[in-house]
């Protein structure tokens, strides 16, 4: 069983491009949350999406960020014009059910130059 | 709102010898509770959980974690620590039918021979 698969594991970007962090969740899981963890620091909730559906995003930053899980394919976080405070190990967790145990990815540490 | 407290950042401990790790949240009702495991460059790997029934919760590798609601606590034990223990560890409190979990800071755990 292929558990939460991210890619790509390690991004490097220059001020202003765009990343995109894929994630695909646990075969049977259709609940993706993404967290963003700061050195030294816990991991901090940005969003949450079923298939489709954003269903709370009250973590993320109104503005560059944005997230979508189609219908087919993997959940991507995107963020728009990178500024050096975006650098960060950003994490995608699945579970099959939102009162169920969240099962979390390798994460994709993204560097900012 | 939520909130969990790791008041130890750093534990050292001697392989062989026992461990107990320190969790307090805050909420109003009976929350979700579990313990992650992260190390170095990797994801985040469930060791345990607390939803509700038996306080004293086991978990793999031989963790376990009591909940004891009248202090706000679930901490982590494990009998005898071995050096592959060696990682990051978070505790993270959830809401039932809500969605984000949160984190806190970690403990970074050190074994030495």
């Amino acid at each position: 069983n292929a558990g939460v698969m991210q890619n790509p594991r390690h991004l490097v970007r220059r001020r202003g491009q765009e990343a995109r962090l894929r994630c695909s969740p646990m075969k049977g899981h259709s609940h993706v949350y993404w967290y963003r963890q700061l050195p030294e620091e816990g991991l901090k909730f940005m969003v949450y999406l079923q298939k489709e559906n954003i269903i709370d995003e009250s973590g993320m930053p109104k503005e560059r960020f944005s997230a979508e899980f189609p219908k087919e394919g993997p959940s991507i976080l995107r963020i728009q014009q990178v500024v050096r405070g975006d650098s960060a190990a950003y994490f995608c967790a699945s579970s099959t059910d939102i009162n169920q145990p969240q099962h979390f990815g390798d994460g994709t540490r993204l560097s900012i130059l | 709102a939520q909130s969990v407290t790791q008041p130890d950042i750093h534990i050292t401990v001697s392989e062989g010898a026992s461990l107990e790790l320190r969790c307090n949240y805050s909420y109003g009702a009976t929350p979700y509770l579990f313990w992650y495991v992260q190390s170095p460059g990797q994801g985040l790997q469930l060791l345990l959980k607390y939803f509700s029934g038996d306080t004293l919760v086991q978990g793999i590798k031989g963790f376990e974690a009591e909940f004891k609601r009248s202090q706000s606590s679930f901490n982590l034990r494990k009998p005898s620590v071995h050096w592959s223990d060696a990682a990051e560890y978070f505790c993270a409190v959830g809401a039932p039918g809500n969605t984000p979990l949160v984190f806190g800071k970690g403990t970074r755990l050190s074994v030495i021979a």
